[in-house]
């Protein structure tokens, strides 16, 4: 069935630094949405992303789909303390409404 | 700015007993799910919810769950006799219609406990 793998599973990044991460599956997804998710918190949109090859902005943050539509990247520029949570990337399992999850990349940030 | 909310926070149960999770979606939104986190894992959907039917559910959402919307602004999800296995995160979020067709908000969550 359709899964979806992230990668790296956790990372430690200095404030200010960049940081990338990706989303890969061995099949098409046809909507590629990311989330992050605080302790404690319920998961939080931000980015949806629609076509293939389109790269979209929100604030600092930059995410792609994947032109083969198996993978999609986000990118955090100038990462600060509260970036600190889990990234999750989904998509719309077999074009439905149910949603598929990765497992998630876990970011900190150190002073 | 509107918000999904969900109650309780945190839930404890024996095994074996009924549990009954609230949520109310954001106001003109359509479309409800259900969605649960057991502790360290990935987000899994359950169910989806929309006209007063079950629009799609998945494997985990068998005959001891169910859903109801028992009046204009609750959305519940049932669970009739608890299992260890059901401690989790159980998630509420919506939608409001098509064009917004993968715009889902999460609430906080409700963290239930079985004994």
């Amino acid at each position: 069935g359709q899964q979806l793998n992230q990668s790296p599973q956790s990372m430690f990044i200095q404030e200010g630094e960049d940081v990338s991460m990706n989303c890969t599956s061995s099949s098409i997804f046809n909507t590629w949405l990311w989330y992050k998710q605080d302790p404690g918190e319920g998961p939080v949109l931000l980015i949806a992303l629609y076509k293939a090859g389109e790269l979209t902005s929100n604030g600092r943050l930059t995410a792609q789909f994947g032109i083969t539509r198996k993978d999609s990247f986000l990118n955090i520029s100038a990462s600060i303390p509260s970036d600190v949570g889990i990234y999750f990337c989904a998509g719309p399992k077999n074009y439905g409404q149910n949603f598929v999850f990765g497992p998630g990349t876990r970011l900190s940030v150190l002073p | 700015e509107p918000e999904v909310t969900q109650t309780p926070s945190h839930q404890v149960t024996q095994m074996g007993q009924e549990v009954i999770l609230r949520c109310v979606p954001i106001s003109n939104h359509l479309y409800f799910y259900w969605y649960r986190q057991i502790l360290g894992q990935k987000v899994e959907f359950l169910v989806s919810f929309y006209n007063n039917e079950i629009s799609e559910k998945s494997e985990i959402f068998d005959d001891q769950f169910s859903v109801e919307r028992p009046d204009g602004s609750n959305f519940t999800l049932k669970i009739r006799s608890t299992k260890l296995e059901d401690s989790a995160m159980y998630f509420c979020a919506s939608r409001d219609s098509l064009s917004s067709y993968n715009e889902q908000f999460f609430g906080p969550g409700t963290r239930l406990t079985v004994l």
